[in-house]
């Protein structure tokens, strides 16, 4: 059963930076591309980033650009989003999921980004 | 960037009713569409891909049709478990964007 648990979020000021992680399990975590999605509170879902198989193709919404570093570790089967420089906007539950056609997500883990 | 727009934004609808959900993309993404369902607090579930192919263990009420710009999720015979907030999102390039989301609601 695929199996994706993300971790990391939490309580940070403006201005601060938190990097998520995502556990992989359950697939041949190497064979797929990987998203981070967000969801801000009462809102609809937000494409982030999304990283190709081997991290060579990098693609980022022009709302985190300059700000978001997607990166993975297919030896250890995680995905990583580094975030910096965070806003009040980007206040969200992040999900990681797996690219394309066969789509599955994580439970998602919240980040609030307030004084 | 490919804008996708979903219709109806809200929908009420009572169990045992059909309902169908559109999708229109701002310009042809072939058949890479995908339609989720989440509920309160929980996180998407994939329900479609490939524009009409059946997720494993997603029961067969739901259905989705379509190609290129236009695209539809319709469930059948709906069950209290159905009520919740559907989104479309394109993966034939990137940015990879999601639909507004159509909230189905109890009558």
């Amino acid at each position: 059963e695929v199996h994706l648990v993300e971790s990391g979020g939490g309580l940070v000021k403006p201005g601060g930076s938190l990097r998520l992680s995502c556990a992989a399990s359950g697939f041949t975590f190497s064979s797929y591309s990987m998203n981070w999605v967000r969801q801000a509170p009462g809102k609809g879902l937000e494409w982030v980033s999304s990283i190709s198989t081997t991290g060579t193709y990098i693609y980022y919404a022009g709302s985190v650009k300059g700000r978001f570093t997607i990166s993975r570790d297919n030896a250890k089967n995680s995905l990583y989003l580094q975030m910096s420089s965070l806003r009040a906007e980007d206040t969200a539950m992040y999900y990681c999921a797996r690219d394309g056609a066969a789509t599955a997500w994580g439970q998602g883990t919240l980040v609030t980004v307030s004084s | 960037d490919i804008q996708m727009t979903q219709s109806p934004s809200s929908l009420s609808a009572s169990v045992g009713d059909r309902v169908t959900i559109t999708c229109r993309a701002s310009q042809g993404i072939g058949n890479y569409l995908a339609w989720f369902q989440q509920k309160p607090g929980k996180a998407p579930k994939s329900l479609i891909y490939a524009a009409s192919s059946l997720q494993s263990g997603v029961p067969s009420k739901f259905s989705g049709s379509g190609s290129g710009t236009d695209f539809t999720l319709t469930i059948s015979s709906l069950q209290p478990e159905d009520f919740a907030t559907y989104y479309c999102q394109h993966y034939s390039s990137y940015p990879r964007t999601f639909g507004q989301g159509t909230k189905l609601e109890i009558k």
